[in-house]
């Protein structure tokens, strides 16, 4: 079974401008959710989908948003970027929202914003 | 208070020992537990998870859950140099959100 998969895995920004990542969950997982990871605030929790409708929310601001397709796959949006949102972003899936603390990570899209 | 807090800072095992990982969290309403191991340059990989109050053992892992106390620990018997990473905690809170501490690293020293 393919593991879940997030594009680009590498992306350089300036600030001001606008990124889009994407994620392919795990086959028959329904349930998709976003993380920020850096090295001095760990892994931050941005949002969960679930059948194509955002199920609970991080304390991110609304420069980030995110939305989640039919056939499960996930993209998120961040806009106007500002250097602190320089990090590794992690989309990860699970088979539904019951076991949503059991997550398979894809291997994250690590932005850089100059 | 953070909402789950790994204290300690790197800790260092000789193979073949015994490396104890603890977690606090705040939110007494938190149902799920889990522990997930993330090498240097990789993403994180789920590695256990508990629910109850009391013991659970995966092979060389064993969770503790005391919700009393509201911490949640990790064993990992017969430590090998594989074992070295850094050990998140987790914990599903009363809102349904995830969140992590900031993780321990575990060198495992042959």
């Amino acid at each position: 079974k393919a593991g879940v998969t997030q594009t680009p895995r590498y992306l350089i920004k300036t600030r001001g401008q606008q990124v889009t990542l994407s994620c392919s969950p795990i086959s028959g997982h329904r349930s998709v959710s976003w993380y920020q990871q850096t090295p001095g605030q760990g892994l931050q929790f941005l949002f969960e989908y679930f059948s194509e409708t955002q199920r609970n929310k991080g304390n991110f601001p609304g420069r980030f948003s995110g939305r989640q397709f039919s056939n499960s796959r996930s993209e998120m949006n961040v806009s106007t970027l500002e250097l602190g949102d320089s990090a590794l972003y992690l989309c990860a899936s699970s088979p539904d929202l019951s076991r949503g603390g059991e997550l398979f990570f894809g291997e994250g899209s690590r932005l850089t914003v100059l | 208070q953070k909402e789950v807090e790994q204290n300690s800072g790197p800790l260092s095992v000789p193979e073949g020992a015994i490396a104890s990982l603890n977690c606090t969290y705040s939110d007494r309403g938190s149902q799920s537990f889990f522990w997930y191991r993330q090498y240097s340059g990789k993403s994180p990989e789920l590695i256990m998870f508990i629910y109850s109050n009391g013991d659970k053992e995966d092979g060389r892992f064993t969770a503790q859950l005391n919700k009393a106390s509201q911490y949640v620990s990790l064993l990992i018997r017969d430590s090998q140099p594989s074992d070295s990473a850094t050990y998140l905690c987790a914990v599903k809170r009363g809102n349904n959100r995830l969140a992590f501490g900031k993780g321990n690293q575990v060198v495992v020293i042959p």
